[in-house]
């Protein structure tokens, strides 16, 4: 149980053009999902919470205009990198949270991997 | 505000060794803690968590983690490594105070040598 389902897997496209990357929690329900981005050989960097029905919260020094975050409904959170640049290039992760106390645990998908030409 | 550290960006051992990855965390209210698990170019599977209670948690494939209040750590192990054990590990915590967000330590690169 608890899968998180993250897509695309790999992204390869050129400067200047906008992904979306999908995340969906296919058999829990996910009223936060949360989105990492993670540079090689480092730690996750936790770039915003997503919220069901309401506004994401962002990190410090995270561009909210560029990293666009749209959580419609309680299995799926999208996170759309717009009009990206070769230092956006990335390996980006969600996660999502049971319905439940702040102590559950963090389901994760298998990231994306990003790489702007 | 909350940290984690992780003595040790990569460890090695040998297969059929004792695994041990250190994880300290610094707030004086301790947090949940939590062991999670990267296999290259995947995301991250929860090794195990503590909350409350045994202070002596099991985890899948073989790990625990034993919270030391008095130390501040929650030190991973397993008694005998295999070749699959191979990935990052990573030590997280989440503030009994302030919600949900994970915190993660920096990670510990484990190889196990045959």
């Amino acid at each position: 149980g608890a899968v998180v389902s993250q897509h695309p897997s790999r992204v390869i496209c050129k400067s200047g053009t906008s992904v979306k990357i999908e995340c969906r929690s296919l058999d829990f329900q996910a009223t936060t999902m949360f989105w990492y981005r993670q540079f090689p050989k480092q730690s996750l960097m936790l770039m915003a919470t997503s919220n069901e029905g309401s506004k994401a919260t962002y990190e410090q020094g995270v561009e909210k205009d560029k990293f666009l975050i749209n959580h419609a409904s309680l299995t799926l959170s999208t996170l759309t990198v717009t009009s990206a640049h070769p230092e956006d290039s990335s390996f980006y992760i969600c996660s999502a949270r049971e319905i439940g106390t702040g102590n559950q645990p963090q389901h994760f998908g298998d990231g994306t991997r990003l790489s702007i030409l | 505000a909350q940290s984690v550290t992780q003595l040790g960006s990569h460890v090695s051992v040998s297969e059929g060794a004792l695994v041990l990855l250190r994880c300290n965390y610094s707030s004086s209210v301790p947090p949940y803690l939590f062991w999670y698990v990267q296999y290259p170019n995947q995301g991250l599977q929860l090794l195990l968590k503590y909350t409350t209670g045994a202070t002596l948690v099991k985890g899948i494939n073989g790990f625990e983690a034993e919270f030391k209040k008095s130390e501040t750590s929650f030190h991973l192990t397993k008694p005998s490594a295999h070749m699959s054990d191979a990935a990052e590990y990573f030590c997280a915590v989440i503030p009994k105070s302030s919600g949900d967000k994970l915190t993660f330590g920096t990670g510990t690169r484990l190889a196990v040598r045959p």
